[in-house]
């Protein structure tokens, strides 16, 4: 079974300063998938980025990059220099073959971005 | 390109009657579109799967024959709530996988519904 655990259901930033969303999963396949997903107010969810299991590297999509500690089970969104449209809901999510690449989201963490 | 339209966006119905909402993907084709059922404040409850051309595969605990999913093309598949009740009240969003290979999701603006 796939797993997805965000323990922060409220982060404060001020503008212009960098924030970590933490995200952990637990799977035991070895290909799968790391999505963010952000929701704003409006409620329509926005993908932000992604991470596949294979990759060396850590994604990066402009001020978003995904910190991707493989050993950890860790996938922590980094959102560089803060702005106020930022504030929103953050969804992690995965996407495992095991589970016949049904999407599992975590409970998400709501950002505020303060002035 | 990967948008994702929904309609309606709210509707409001009495008690026992039936709304239909639709999901399209209006610049690729979708053969797998996903409901969910999110509640204020929560994460997204995936409701089923739908397949163009096949049955929905429903989740655990979803009434198939109270959320009645039809994918009858690649580009639309709708969710009709039948003999609607005030529990059944909820944002409910539509999804489907890009064409990218990776599997992400475009979303829909989601619909609000609300049993009277």
């Amino acid at each position: 079974a796939q797993k997805i655990t965000q323990t922060q259901p409220g982060m404060f930033v001020q503008e212009k300063e960098a924030v970590t969303l933490d995200c952990t999963y637990d799977t035991s396949d070895p290909s799968y998938g790391l999505f963010w997903y952000k929701q704003p107010s409006s409620g329509e969810m926005i993908f932000l980025i992604y991470q596949g299991s294979y990759d060396q590297q850590n994604a990066t999509e402009g001020r978003y990059s995904l910190n991707f500690q493989k050993a950890r089970k860790s996938a922590n969104l980094v959102i560089s220099a803060s702005q106020l449209g930022d504030s929103a809901m953050y969804f992690c999510a995965m996407r495992a073959s095991g589970g016949s690449y049904i999407p599992t989201f975590g409970r998400g963490t709501s950002l505020i971005v303060h002035p | 390109g990967a948008v994702v339209s929904q309609h309606p966006s709210w509707v409001i119905c009495k008690s026992g009657t039936s709304v239909k909402i639709e999901c399209r993907s209006l610049d690729f084709q979708a053969t797998t579109m996903f409901w969910y059922r999110q509640f204020p404040k929560q994460s997204l409850m995936l409701m089923a799967t739908s397949n163009e051309g096949s049955k929905a595969t429903y989740e655990q605990g979803v009434e198939k024959d109270k959320f009645l999913i039809n994918h009858a093309s690649l580009t639309l598949s709708t969710l009709t709530v039948t003999s609607a009740h005030p529990e059944d009240s909820s944002f409910y969003i539509c999804s489907a996988s890009g064409t990218s290979g990776i599997g992400e999701q475009y979303f829909g603006p989601g619909t609000r519904l609300t049993v009277t």
